[in-house]
């Protein structure tokens, strides 16, 4: 079956630097990949969609690459905040494509 | 808009217990999840709707589990009878759309108590 890894240690970092979290997934090739946000007491907030043929996509501070042949998605936060603290999930779709499949998740931790 | 609405926001109950958790979706959305997620598990899918139809209920972890979605703007699920192990936060999600590319919106959950 389908399976989503994340991080589950969490990423710490300094204000201002770029973060980056991955999410590598096994035993099947999705066509596009969702990742959302979760803070503490919240449900998830989606950011961004990306599709097999894009290989990157950017809203504002955020990036997302797409890489196939290594089943893997990377998702960057550039010029990092406290505010961008958070969990980040991963959902690429079941493999009948009707849902989504989250991972647990990789919580980011911004210093001051 | 209001957004997913869910209710309760917090619910304790004993063991046995009958527990029903509501949400009404964003108006005009015409797919319907609801979610469990623990530390051990994260999210996991339960049950989802699309226009009103139930169309794959196998994330239910059992027939103590149940469902339903009478109209477009509301739905329950139900945990009869409850034990410890349900203790975690659940979710519901609707979406415009049929299908995973597109995207979700999460109501601030139910975090279910079973002692």
């Amino acid at each position: 079956s389908q399976k989503i890894e994340q991080n589950s240690e969490a990423l710490n970092i300094q204000e201002g630097k770029t973060a980056t979290l991955t999410c590598n997934y096994t035993n099947y090739s999705p066509a596009y990949l969702q990742w959302y946000r979760q803070d503490p007491g919240r449900g998830p907030v989606f950011l961004l969609l990306i599709r097999e043929n894009e290989k990157e996509k950017r809203k504002e501070r955020l990036k997302v690459t797409f890489d196939t042949t290594l089943k893997q998605s990377l998702f960057h936060i550039t010029a990092s905040q406290p505010a961008d603290s958070a969990t980040y999930l991963c959902a690429p779709p079941n493999s009948g494509y009707s849902t989504l499949t989250f991972g647990k998740g990789t919580m980011l931790l911004v210093s001051p | 808009d209001a957004g997913v609405i869910q209710s309760p926001r917090h619910e304790v109950t004993e063991m046995g217990q009958e527990v029903t958790l509501r949400c009404k979706p964003i108006s005009g959305h015409n797919s319907l999840f609801w979610y469990r997620q623990t530390m051990m598990r994260g999210l996991e899918l339960l049950i989802y709707f699309n226009n009103n139809v139930p169309i794959d209920d196998s994330g239910m972890p059992e027939d103590r589990f149940s469902a339903k979605m009478p109209n477009a703007s509301f739905s329950t699920l139900k945990i009869q009878p409850s034990e410890p192990r349900d203790s975690a936060v659940y979710f519901c999600a609707s979406s415009f759309g049929n299908g995973g590319n597109y995207e979700q919106y999460f109501g601030p959950g139910t975090r279910l108590t079973v002692t």
